[in-house]
């Protein structure tokens, strides 16, 4: 049961345009979401976050929009450079039953091509 | 510079035989996580660890082991008793329980071969 999703394996978009990469979430006790970014053969990097209090937050050439009545949150970069193009991750997270603990789910990536 | 290493960067294995992925930060993280990534499924938990010699099973626990010995060091044993053990093997740590700020290493690809 797949509850981060998403959607689009891949994305082309041309330098200088704006790209926007989709996640989608069923769990409505997620409290919290972050997008990753990670180049092949390394490690993810967190890239920027938001809280479900808020509908967007705002860092440089990324925002990120989230809708927490159609459980959906998308990135936006503007403009898009060559040196953009990774896999995208996704993740949402939730307070667990034990008032403690949160878990960290991720969706199955998005890959972004730049092109110049 | 504080960073959390592993190593070897690619690893092959024979069927049968266990191998043991090495995870290292000295960033004073408490927590420590190991996730595997296949194409197309995400990034999947395997085991993590909140505290020193203490562990808990991720979602795909099975066929995998863990230590934590000390505090920087979260070795992952990947045994033959894993049917599907080719993957890209990726360790995390964050600052304490389930923080938002995970650092990654830059991760290991096992080969069975």
């Amino acid at each position: 049961d797949q509850q981060v999703k998403q959607n689009s394996p891949s994305l082309s978009v041309q330098e200088g345009r704006i790209s926007i990469l989709n996640c989608d979430y069923t769990n409505s006790m997620f409290d919290y979401f972050l997008w990753y970014k990670k180049y092949p053969a390394e490690g993810p990097t967190f890239l920027i976050s938001i809280s479900s209090i808020k509908d967007k937050n705002e860092d440089g050439r990324f925002t990120v929009f989230l809708n927490k009545s159609a459980k959906h949150l998308s990135l936006h970069i503007v403009p898009s450079q060559p040196g953009d193009s990774a896999v995208y991750f996704c993740a949402a997270s939730y307070l667990g039953f034990d008032g403690a603990t949160n878990k960290l789910i991720f969706g199955t990536g998005t890959l972004l091509a730049v092109q110049p | 510079d504080g960073g959390i290493t592993q190593s070897p960067k690619y690893l092959f294995r024979k069927e049968g035989q266990n191998v043991t992925l090495s995870c290292e930060q000295n960033l004073n993280h408490d927590a420590m996580y190991w996730y595997r990534q296949d194409p197309g499924q995400g990034l999947r938990l395997i085991y993590y660890s909140q505290i020193v010699n203490d562990f808990q099973k991720g979602d795909i626990a099975e066929g995998y082991s863990v230590s934590r010995e000390k505090k920087e060091s979260f070795p992952l044993t990947v045994t033959s008793a894993q049917k599907n053990p080719t993957a890209f093997y990726l360790c995390a740590s964050s600052i304490g329980g389930w923080s938002y700020g995970y650092t990654f290493g830059s991760g290991t690809r096992l080969t069975v071969v």
